[in-house]
């Protein structure tokens, strides 16, 4: 079975730097995403490791142990915009993928 | 290009009737997806597809039913709605199968099932 954990708020200040920790158990690994999803929206790719270490895009890096079961989301310079939830997803041995529940991620200024 | 896109944006509905979510993408994708997202418990697969002609079942399948005829068309269907299907469903394409292959989501449904 699959197991995804994350927390369930965080709250970060504008300009500041957040971290958002996943750990996982599943049958097999084929890779970790994580997405955005903005309240009352559709989920948006921000990144794929499927290799150990870290992916930097923009402000956006996201790092992957798998030794570990364990990767994070972390977010530079704090936007307002970046509020929304954060959601760790990983493909297991059936190649599906399955959702952590999500990290709510508040902005304030 | 739309991407995907998915009818109605939101539904109420009676017990018992039935259903049809449409969802469809011009992206030429192999594989389509179904997911419900419920608060407090995310996104959940209901059935998927890897090719036209095919489907499969996923996490929470019972009282959905799904076909696809071609690439582009993926429609679920609720055959006796219950409360307990009230949600928001989104569907989502990916060009392949493979590990990496990146899911595109639709807009989503907001289904409220009285």
């Amino acid at each position: 079975g699959q197991n995804i954990d994350q927390p369930t708020e965080m709250t970060a200040t504008e300009g500041a730097i957040v971290q958002i920790n996943c750990t996982y158990q599943t049958s097999g690994f084929n890779g970790l995403f994580w997405y955005q999803q903005h309240a009352g929206e559709a989920p948006t790719f921000l990144s794929y490791n499927v290799l150990d270490g870290l992916e930097e895009k923009g402000r956006f890096s996201s790092f992957l142990s798998r030794s570990k079961g364990y990767s994070y989301l972390l977010l530079k310079e704090l936007q307002m915009k970046d509020s929304a939830s954060y959601l760790c997803a990983v493909t297991g041995g059936s190649y599906q993928l399955t959702f952590g529940k999500g990290t709510k991620l508040s902005v304030i200024p | 290009i739309a991407g995907i896109t998915q009818a109605p944006t939101s539904q109420i509905l009676a017990a018992g009737r039935r259903m049809t979510l449409r969802c469809t993408q011009d992206m030429r994708h192999n594989a389509m997806y179904w997911y419900r997202q419920d608060l407090g418990l995310g996104l959940r697969l209901i059935h998927y597809s890897n090719t036209a002609g095919t489907t499969g079942k996923g996490e929470v399948p019972d009282g959905y039913s799904v076909s696809r005829a071609n690439t582009d068309d993926f429609p679920l269907t609720l055959a006796s709605a219950v409360p307990s299907q009230t949600s928001v469903y989104f569907c989502a394409s990916s060009a392949g199968t493979g590990g990496g292959d990146t899911q595109y989501f639709g807009p989503g449904t907001r289904l409220t099932v009285l």
